[in-house]
């Protein structure tokens, strides 16, 4: 059984930093991308990184180049998205999913919310 | 790299059919037959019911259908049931090895 389960999120106040982490079982980690998705409060879902499995080809979304950034462990089977220099618009529930590659998330974490707010 | 674009809602009543375009461009849906779907219920983590165009995972109901005609995909829900009323979103691969999510569309079950 496939399960992702995101940790790291909470309150932080702009230009603050976090990481969030996401912990993968039930599958041979080092065969999958990992992506990081969001949704801020009351907005879509919008796709932000995604890392391969070696960790050799990484890849931001516009929004959070050079903020973000994202790395995997293969001996504890983690993945992380550090968030740095972060913004009120960076608020949302953050999700990781195994991504099978082609814009194929099929398996999600619960998400982990981050606020960011003075 | 602007979202792609879909209906804000669409309704109908159990049994019938509902369909939701995602609307991109060359660069992305009309490019690549890497096109996916999620339902959403709020609150609830996103599952995928269609990807590379027209496939459905192992256990989706082959009442969800998708196909794409130029930079247009779409997404079928024939003989429309309670539980489909969610949100519903596309995905696509583009040009710049990254991907884009539609704007979403809200399902509503009359």
């Amino acid at each position: 059984q496939v399960l992702l389960v995101e940790s790291g999120g909470g309150l932080v106040r702009p230009g603050g930093s976090l990481r969030l982490s996401c912990a993968t079982a039930g599958f041979t980690f080092s065969d999958y991308y990992m992506s990081w998705i969001r949704q801020a409060p009351g907005k879509g879902l919008e796709w932000i990184s995604y890392i391969s499995g070696s960790g050799s080809s990484i890849f931001y979304a516009d929004s959070v180049k050079g903020r973000f950034t994202v790395s995997r462990d293969d001996v504890t089977r983690t993945v992380y998205l550090q968030l740095s220099s972060l913004r009120v618009e960076d608020t949302a529930v953050y999700y990781c999913a195994r991504d099978r590659v082609g814009a194929t998330f099929d398996h999600w974490g619960p998400g982990t919310l981050v606020t960011v707010s003075s | 790299q602007s979202a792609l674009t879909q209906p804000h809602s669409v309704s109908g009543s159990p049994g019938q059919s509902v369909t939701i375009s995602c609307t991109g461009t060359s660069s992305d849906v009309g490019g690549y037959n890497s096109v996916s779907w999620y339902q959403h219920h709020p609150g609830k983590t996103p599952k995928l019911i269609i990807y590379d165009v027209d496939k459905r995972p192992s256990g989706v109901p082959d009442r969800f259908s998708g196909s794409k005609s130029g930079n247009t995909a779409s997404l079928t829900i024939s003989g429309l049931q309670d539980e489909d009323e969610a949100d519903y979103y596309c995905c696509s691969y583009e040009r710049r090895y990254t991907y884009i999510f539609g704007t979403g569309t809200k399902v509503t079950v009359l």
